[in-house]
């Protein structure tokens, strides 16, 4: 079983700053997957980004970055040069254990409100 | 090269009515999730379906509701005799059967009990 704190319930930035979606998450499961997913007003849910608990590589994906560090079961998520699209509800979301059986139910956080102010 | 499908997008019932929502996982995708939402919340679990089985319901509701994936068409979430508490939007996703890929969603189906 896993469960997620999205502490932030609320931020808004001005266009073009950068901003930080913090995740903690805590599990059981020795080897699991994290995502995270943007819910537009429009309500649609967009898959952003996967990782699996053996790689703690952050990585940079245009004006996204990851930042994983398993020792704080933590897995935040940055914007930078921030635009108005980006406003949303970001959720992150754990999944495990990774095994054969394919079970990939998510665990979804209370999510994080991101308004842009133009 | 379709999304997940789902529909209706929204759907109004009267309390006691059943409400049926289906969903077609993307092209070449063997695994269907339910999810629901309720008003100002996030996703919670429901149920993990692949063709014919279901392999996890430990998030669905003891009474009144249920899933199916059958071999041929799209996956169904069927509540009955819903009451006002089922208001909420319902999120299919689906993943092919490699793990780690993610699960794409789609559009959610809106279900009003008035």
């Amino acid at each position: 079983a896993q469960k997620v704190t999205q502490a932030q319930t609320e931020i808004s930035v001005v266009e073009k700053e950068d901003v930080t979606l913090d995740c903690v998450y805590e599990t059981r499961d020795t080897t699991y997957y994290l995502f995270w997913y943007k819910q537009p007003p429009s309500g649609e849910l967009v898959f952003l980004i996967r990782r699996n608990s053996f790689d703690e590589q952050n990585e940079i994906s245009g004006r996204y970055s990851w930042n994983f560090q398993k020792s704080t079961s933590s897995f935040n998520f940055t914007i930078t040069a921030s635009q108005v699209v980006d406003s949303a509800v970001y959720f992150c979301a754990p999944a495990g254990p990774i095994s054969n059986f394919g079970n990939e139910k998510l665990t979804f956080g209370t999510g994080t409100r991101l308004t842009i102010i133009p | 090269n379709a999304g997940v499908m789902q529909n209706p997008r929204h759907l109004v019932r009267r309390r006691g009515q059943e409400a049926r929502l289906r969903c077609s996982p993307m092209k070449g995708h063997s695994h269907v999730y339910w999810y629901r939402q309720l008003p100002e919340e996030g996703l919670k679990f429901m149920v993990y379906l692949q063709k014919e089985n279901i392999i996890d319901e430990s998030g669905m509701p003891k009474e009144r509701f249920s899933a199916e994936f059958p071999k041929e068409g799209p996956s169904i979430l069927r509540i009955q005799q819903v009451v006002r508490g089922d208001s909420a939007a319902y999120f299919c996703a689906s993943s092919p059967s490699q793990q780690g890929l993610g699960q794409y969603f789609g559009p959610g189906t809106r279900l009003t009990v008035t």
